[in-house]
């Protein structure tokens, strides 16, 4: 595609709920992150894989994060049980293979966990 | 440990004025420094990059960055401010070395004055 997409743009979740979030790359890119960006703050980093292996996933927060890329394309963040320290802007990010590669972000997913 | 500190979180300048984001890095091996743009309720654009070639680096919309290993500085400038420079400015560090996580400075608001 274009660019980066994620879906969806906004999620409203009750406390205790699942929520998946999705992330689309720039095709041919292999390298995908995930970040969190809470209000007034950078973005810090999630997890990030390579082709469909998860490389780093020092920045989940707790056991309630997951995150997959099965076929190396399109990833999905899940976060089971929510809460509302959980409510912020996800973001997604994808690249040319590590190194010095630019990351391109996408437009977000604001997470409100009431 | 890798860090970056923006020195401002507000800066305030006239239309037409020089702008100064002041950016100060930490890292144990050779960096790569990035400057990021997020208008309100867009994605992160890029603004330039460093990646161990010239220290002085010429990005989009007439910015400009110097890398002063001496000074563990990337400070983003402008010598002329336009309305549309309105925004939030993330510096970036990512270090590599089998991770390539961004780790992002808190911003900084730039508002520029009619």
């Amino acid at each position: 595609g274009a660019g980066v997409s994620q879906s969806p743009r906004y999620k409203v979740t009750k406390r205790g709920q699942d929520v998946a979030l999705r992330c689309d790359p720039i095709s041919g890119h292999v390298s995908l992150y995930w970040y969190r960006q809470a209000l007034g703050q950078g973005p810090e980093f999630l997890t990030y894989f390579n082709y469909e292996a998860q490389q780093d996933k020092s920045g989940l927060p707790n056991d309630r994060f997951s995150a997959e890329r099965p076929e190396g394309s399109i990833s999905t963040l899940t976060i089971q049980r929510t809460e509302q320290r959980d409510s912020a802007m996800y973001r997604c990010a994808s690249s040319q293979v590590g190194g010095t590669a630019t990351q391109y972000f996408g437009p977000g997913t604001r997470l409100l966990v009431l | 440990a890798q860090s970056v500190t923006q020195l401002d979180s507000h800066v305030s300048v006239s239309e037409g004025t020089p702008v100064l984001l002041r950016c100060n890095y930490s890292s144990s091996y050779s960096p790569s420094l990035f400057w990021y743009v997020q208008h309100p309720n867009k994605g992160l654009q890029l603004l330039l990059k460093y990646t161990s070639a010239a220290t002085l680096v010429k990005g989009i919309n007439g910015f400009e960055a110097e890398f002063k290993k001496s000074e563990t500085s990337f400070h983003l400038t402008k010598p002329s401010a336009h309305m549309s420079d309105a925004a939030e400015y993330f510096c970036v560090v990512s270090i590599g070395r089998g991770t390539y996580k961004y780790i992002f400075g808190t911003g900084t608001r730039l508002k520029v004055l009619a």
